[in-house]
């Protein structure tokens, strides 16, 4: 069963404007959670993590929201570049290892 | 700092052989960790490795097997490889391994293609 799930397959914005990537979880045991960015042939970096005593945090034009009475998490972009395009995963820690939604591909339109 | 590298980048093998795969993690990290990535199943997580120890295994059947050395160079070795090994194998490193509040760092990945 899927514990991590990035219903979205794909999303496509107009560059300036605000990318909002959506994922959802099962399992109330997780408490730390991250999102990667992965481009073709290359490994996902990090981007951005936020535990779960928190329910927001930012790194520059990238805001991590969690809400934990929903078990959904979701990534704000703002502005929207075009060099954002890219697949977009979110992660769970459950403490042995990290559980993958199926990802999200953003494409940023100029 | 030198980022975790993987060795080598592509492979291509045929179906009943196995291949080895290499992953040199960040300096100072000393977790390090395997996953799979196939277009319809994302990203598995197939082992764990701290300490040269196997910590936590995915729901991978035996063929597939890893180890760790003193410097936390850690390897992956599959064996009677099937067409359906075809895949991404990525390996993430990190200080002290997968507990909460923990970020894991990826390489680049091992393309392996079963002919």
């Amino acid at each position: 069963d899927q514990q991590v799930k990035q219903n979205s397959p794909s999303l496509s914005v107009q560059e300036g404007r605000i990318s909002i990537l959506n994922c959802d979880y099962t399992n109330s045991m997780f408490d730390y959670f991250l999102w990667y960015k992965k481009y073709p042939a290359e490994g996902p970096t990090f981007l951005i993590s936020i535990s779960s005593i928190k329910d927001k945090n930012e790194d520059g034009r990238f805001t991590v929201f969690l809400n934990k009475s929903a078990k959904h998490l979701s990534l704000h972009i703002v502005p929207s570049q075009p060099g954002d395009s890219a697949v977009y995963f979110c992660a769970a820690n459950d403490g042995n290892k990290l559980v993958f939604g199926a990802g999200t591909i953003l494409r940023v339109k100029s | 700092k030198a980022g975790v590298t993987q060795t080598p980048r592509y492979l291509i093998k045929t179906r009943g052989q196995q291949v080895t795969l290499s992953c040199s993690p960040i300096s100072g990290h000393r977790s390090v960790s395997w996953y799979q990535q196939t277009p319809g199943q994302g990203l598995q997580f197939l082992f764990e490795y701290f300490s040269e120890t196997q910590r936590n295994k995915g729901n991978f059947p035996g063929r597939f097997s890893g180890r760790q050395f003193s410097n936390s160079r850690s390897e992956m070795n599959v064996s009677t490889l099937e067409l359906g090994d075809s895949a991404l194998y990525l390996c993430a490193s990190s200080l002290e391994g997968s507990r909460r509040g923990e970020t894991q760092y990826f390489g680049p990945g091992t393309r392996l293609l079963v002919l």
